[in-house]
């Protein structure tokens, strides 16, 4: 069974920096063709896709928060983590880790159950 | 990278048939067959419903079905079951390696 598991901090300070991890099991990201994402929901807003991870250490972000963010692995402790500089009020949001199998590239198949992080000072 | 465009709300009758629009752009759905739909129920974690523009996971009701045609794909669901009610989310591939998201559909059983 594939399950993904987010934690953090649940409260930061504006300027601040976000460090979220994803610990996932049953499955391991050594394996060609596997990815973990990290996705973020605003409340009551829409998903928004931050980054991605693969198997051989390939990583994307998203274009309009590639300089903020920095997303890495831990193969041996089968961890993922986001970090997300200057935070702002506006980062305010439920954040998710989700796996993807690169056979399907958009389709995030698995999902944590997201954390929350409410940035305020 | 633009949000794909889908309508703020549908809604049906039980029983019924409604289709859900997600318009992007040549450098996504149209580019790739890549095309994913989520089901979020409210303060849950989003669920993959269909992917690969018409795919269903394992355990995902047949009732779910997606098809693509240029730049917009589309979720129908049919027999619009009370557990149905939903928010709805497409997704697509990038020719940036990326993904990008729809802002949404809120879907209203009657």
């Amino acid at each position: 069974q594939v399950t993904l598991r987010e934690s953090g901090p649940a409260l930061v300070k504006p300027t601040q920096i976000l460090t979220l991890t994803c610990t996932f099991s049953g499955f391991s990201l050594s394996t060609s063709g596997m990815c973990v994402s990290w996705i973020r929901q605003p409340p009551g807003k829409a998903l928004e896709w931050l980054a991605r991870i693969d198997w051989d250490d390939d990583k994307y972000y998203s274009t309009s928060l590639k300089t903020r963010l920095t997303i890495s692995k831990d193969t041996s402790k089968n961890q993922v983590v986001l970090t997300m500089t200057n935070m702002d009020p506006v980062d305010t949001a439920t954040y998710y880790c989700a796996r993807i199998q690169l056979a399907s590239p958009g389709a995030m198949d698995v999902w944590g159950k997201g954390t929350t992080v409410t940035v305020s000072s | 990278q633009s949000a794909l465009t889908q309508p703020a709300s549908v809604s049906g009758s039980p029983g019924q048939s409604i289709t859900i629009s997600c318009t992007g752009t040549s450098s996504d759905v149209g580019a790739y067959k890549y095309v994913s739909w989520y089901q979020q129920h409210p303060g849950k974690a989003p669920k993959l419903m269909i992917y690969d523009v018409s795919n269903r996971p394992s355990g995902v009701s047949n009732r779910f079905s997606g098809s693509k045609s240029g730049n917009t794909a589309s979720l129908t669901i049919s027999g619009l079951q009370a557990e149905d009610e939903a928010d709805y989310y497409c997704s697509s591939y990038t020719s940036s390696s990326t993904l990008v998201f729809g802002g949404g559909t809120k879907l209203t059983v009657l």
